[in-house]
């Protein structure tokens, strides 16, 4: 069955540190992966997705993902943390053989301390 | 930037109601879908909608629930006689094509619903 686990609920990082939220996925065949990020009544905006190739994504905001097939994880991650990146972040997996659906994880809540 | 857009923002509703949450997809966007998230858990997919027709459903989405696109522009979910689980975060969301799941969803804010 497919699944997400996004094993924080919250993470904290000072403003300027490098900063990471981890995705773990779970699905039958390729795996297509997106992340979304949310803002206090926002929708989900989108940030990157990796599909095939370099498994080193870019994305929006200066974020980027890493995705790592052997340990079917794509962990989030920017060099240097701003305030502003402080949201609610969700990691989500489509696997192509069964359908257009997400599969989404619960979400980890990022804080940047100023 | 085009954005998908939900009303209402809230809606409150006693249970045994029917609920109608609207959603106007990003105008050039064919593919359309509903999500929802009960409080503290995934979101959790409901339907995918494609050519006036259900495309995909999971099991969440019973026959109390029906979607429907009754003009150009409008997406609408229907929940027949809702119940207290129905309580959630329900967010639609479009895409330009299926593309063979390649495409980005675009997501709205959400409603928020909430039944007692």
């Amino acid at each position: 069955a497919q699944s997400v686990a996004q094993p924080e609920d919250q993470v904290n990082v000072a403003e300027g540190n490098p900063l990471t939220v981890k995705c773990t996925y779970s699905v039958s065949g390729n795996p297509y992966l997106f992340w979304y990020v949310q803002y206090p009544n926002r929708g989900l905006q989108f940030l990157l997705k990796y599909i095939t190739g370099d498994n080193l994504v870019k994305g929006s905001y200066g974020f980027e993902a890493e995705f790592n097939k052997s340990q079917t994880s794509f962990h989030l991650k920017k060099p240097s943390a701003l305030v502003s990146d402080s949201a609610l972040y969700f990691c989500a997996v489509r696997d192509p053989n069964t359908g257009n659906q997400f599969y989404f994880g619960t979400g980890t809540s990022l804080t940047v301390i100023p | 930037e085009p954005e998908v857009t939900q009303t209402p923002s809230h809606q409150v509703t006693q249970m045994g109601q029917e609920v109608i949450l609207r959603c106007v997809p990003i105008s050039n966007h064919l593919y359309f879908y509903w999500y929802r998230q009960i409080l503290g858990q995934k979101v959790e997919f409901l339907v995918s909608f494609y050519n006036n027709e259900i495309s995909e459903k999971s099991e969440i989405f019973d026959d109390q629930f029906s979607v429907e696109r009754p003009d150009g522009s409008n997406f609408t979910l229907k929940i027949r006689s809702t119940k207290l689980e129905d309580s959630a975060m329900y967010f639609c969301a479009s895409s330009e094509s299926p593309s063979g799941g390649l495409e980005t969803q675009y997501f709205g804010p959400g409603t928020r619903l909430l039944v007692l």
